[in-house]
């Protein structure tokens, strides 16, 4: 069985500040991870997968297979930032279908 | 079109009624998928469609839910009887191919079940 789990339901930075966002997995094979993010009344959408090793709107996440985790990161918050944020994970079984955690909401204050 | 289309973006019905949700997905994505969000949760998988077919239904909660995907591109999601518990956010996705390509979703509709 595949799991995914955000410890924190809500995060709250001022601006400038780090902010780390984290996310553990469960799962026995070789898993794909994802962070999607969803801004006020705008649709789900793909911030950035670890396979693409890329930073996107200053964003990174590393996987570490030893901790289970993919902990989302940025060194310097903007207000903008200010979203709700889904980890996810895709196995090598089934690697069609998507696990989401519960979700953190990420609030960054002036 | 731009991107997935859903309608409606808002749906209430009385207990015991018969819904359907529309699904459009982007032209040319073959993978279709139905997600069910509950407030304070994440999206959990439902049903996807390889085409016209249903690859996967393994996470329709009962026999009440029913997806079609006739032409292996609109898809509609069917309730029967529904039920108070089924007040949720219904996301539909789409993709490429489904496999290792990345899913883009819908704005959603919202079903209130009163």
């Amino acid at each position: 069985a595949q799991r995914v789990t955000q410890p924190e339901k809500l995060l709250s930075v001022f601006k400038g500040a780090p902010v780390e966002l984290k996310c553990n997995y469960s799962y026995s094979g070789s898993p794909e991870l994802f962070w999607y993010v969803q801004y006020s009344r705008q649709r789900l959408q793909l911030l950035l997968r670890h396979i693409s090793r890329e930073s996107i709107k200053g964003f990174t996440a590393d996987l570490n297979k030893g901790e289970t985790s993919f902990h989302l990161k940025k060194p310097f918050a903007q207000e903008e930032d200010s979203a709700m944020y889904y980890c996810a994970l895709r196995g090598g079984g089934s690697n069609y279908k998507l696990t989401f955690g519960k979700g953190t909401l990420l609030t960054v204050n002036p | 079109g731009a991107g997935v289309s859903q309608t409606p973006s808002n749906k209430v019905t009385e207990k015991g009624k018969y819904v359907e949700l529309r699904c459009d997905p982007i032209s040319g994505h073959t993978a279709l998928y139905w997600y069910r969000q509950s407030l304070g949760q994440g999206p959990e998988f439902l049903i996807y469609f390889q085409g016209t077919g249903a690859a996967d239904d393994s996470g329709l909660p009962n026999d009440r839910f029913f997806a079609v995907r006739p032409e292996g591109s609109v898809s509609t999601l069917k309730i029967q009887r529904t039920e108070r518990g089924d007040s949720a956010v219904y996301l539909c996705a789409s993709s490429l191919t489904g496999v290792d390509s990345p899913l883009h979703f819908g704005n959603g509709t919202r079903l209130t079940v009163t």
